[in-house]
């Protein structure tokens, strides 16, 4: 069982439709990240929250727009995206952004037709 | 951050103890040693993690050699439910900058066969 949840588990949608991706902790954690895992390949990160600001951008397309409206919930909201963007989209949260543990959802499956 | 060396993959008998080897010969002194796992179809999961001297929790033990440029993850009774990739990771323990940040390798595929 996980501390982080993410919803929906699975997510199909056509390239011109906007979603969004809902990650929800209730640990009292300040940081919270996002991560794309593609298939066979290791999590890779995407963008940093501490303290419901954006603290890292790594390079990401802004057809991926994060949002973080209070301690325990991050959003990342879709619009336009690729088939290439088909993927494992992960959430997890840290106490702050120090040497703690980061835990994990089990994230939602993406895929773009 | 250090890059980390880990076999592709092993095998393990259920019930006996599996011993995950990591090569992070670069490693600086303010850098931890996390391990994580990723169970197929989950997110990753946090095991343990180690500065310099051995850590033991009640999923694992991390031994670290001396010199700290390995360490070994070790599952003292291996269950076909510990199937999964094992990731070895070196992070700088700061609150700032990219840094800090998570950087997962290829890990390596354990499979603990009946």
């Amino acid at each position: 069982d996980t501390e982080v949840t993410q919803t929906p588990k699975h997510l199909v949608m056509g390239m011109t439709n906007k979603k969004s991706l809902k990650c929800e902790q209730h640990m009292g954690h300040r940081a919270m990240y996002w991560y794309k895992q593609k298939a066979k390949k290791p999590p890779e990160l995407m963008f940093v929250y501490s303290y419901e600001k954006l603290s890292i951008n790594e390079s990401v397309p802004s057809r991926f727009s994060p949002e973080c409206p209070n301690s325990s919930l991050l959003n990342l909201h879709l619009h336009a995206l690729q088939p290439e963007d088909s993927a494992l989209y992960l959430c997890a949260s840290s106490l702050t952004r120090g040497y703690q543990p980061q835990h994990f959802g089990d994230g939602t499956r993406l895929s773009i037709l | 951050d250090a890059k980390t060396t880990q076999p592709t993959s092993m095998d393990c008998a259920e019930g006996r103890a599996a011993n995950l080897p990591c090569n992070h010969s670069t490693i600086s002194g303010n850098e931890y040693v996390y391990w994580y796992r990723q169970i197929h179809s989950q997110g990753p999961q946090y095991i343990i993690h180690g500065l310099k001297n051995n850590e033991t929790n009640e999923m694992a033990s991390l031994i670290i050699t001396e010199d700290r440029k390995s360490s070994t993850l070790i599952l003292p009774h291996a269950t076909l439910r510990d199937t999964a990739v094992y990731y070895c990771i070196v992070r700088v323990a700061n609150y700032g900058g990219s840094q800090g940040n998570l950087i997962f390798g290829k890990g390596t595929k354990l499979s603990v066969k009946p």
